[in-house]
């Protein structure tokens, strides 16, 4: 089974500041997804950023990159120039590569989540 | 990424009732799920809703308690059955595309 940890409950950043959100995962996959989702108060589930664990190269969506570090298992979101509207709360999560036929394809196991606050 | 359309968007509802959730998807897509975020807490996949067969539950999500249809590639719904308290939560629709996971907008559920 997989774990997903967010050891940060809350974090602040002032606006255009960058800000970098910690997560650490255990797998004995080799094989599998990271995601970065961004919940407002809203509560709709925005899909921020994807990492391929067989890419070496970090991910960057935008404003939001992340640090992928697969043998410390470790998957940190940075967030440059931040934004009023990136008041949120964030959660990491993993899922096992799709194998045709496989019944582990959408399953999500998701981390505790970090409320961020930008301040003006 | 498709667009996912869920209502009821929130509801109150009295303990021993049923209310039953609706997804709906703009395009076809093989694999749907079903996920329950508890107050304060993350998500968790209650079920993947098959294409004509039964749902497939995970562990602790029984079908008496949660059915779900799934009548073709575009619509899915979850029912909460015989309600308690302790079934108030969001209720999210997801969708998967290119290996990607996209939500609906959830259904706040209060049951009194």
């Amino acid at each position: 089974a997989q774990t997903v940890t967010q050891s940060q409950p809350e974090m602040s950043v002032q606006e255009a500041e960058t800000v970098t959100l910690s997560c650490t995962y255990d797998t004995s996959e080799n094989n599998y997804y990271l995601f970065w989702y961004k919940q407002p108060p809203s509560r709709q589930m925005i899909l921020v950023i994807r990492q391929e664990a067989y890419k070496q190269q970090n991910a960057t969506e935008n404003r939001f990159s992340v640090n992928f570090q697969k043998a410390a298992k470790s998957f940190s979101l940075k967030i440059s120039d931040s934004q009023l509207g990136d008041t949120a709360m964030y959660f990491c999560a993993f899922m096992k590569r799709h194998n045709a036929g496989g019944t582990s394809y959408g399953k999500l196991t998701f981390g505790q989540g970090t409320i961020l606050t930008v301040h003006p | 990424s498709a667009v996912i359309s869920q209502k009821p968007s929130r509801d109150i509802c009295q303990r021993g009732t049923s209310l039953t959730i609706q997804c709906q998807v703009d395009s076809q897509v093989t694999m749907m799920f079903w996920y329950r975020q508890q107050p304060g807490q993350s998500l968790t996949l209650i079920a993947t809703a098959n294409q004509g067969s039964e749902a497939t539950y995970e562990s602790g999500f029984v079908i008496d308690k949660f059915p779900i249809s799934r009548p073709n590639l575009t619509f899915s719904t979850l029912t909460v059955s015989n309600m308690s308290p302790e079934d108030s939560s969001i209720y999210l629709c997801s969708v998967g595309q290119r290996e990607k996971l996209f939500f609906g907008s959830g259904t706040q559920l209060s049951v009194l």
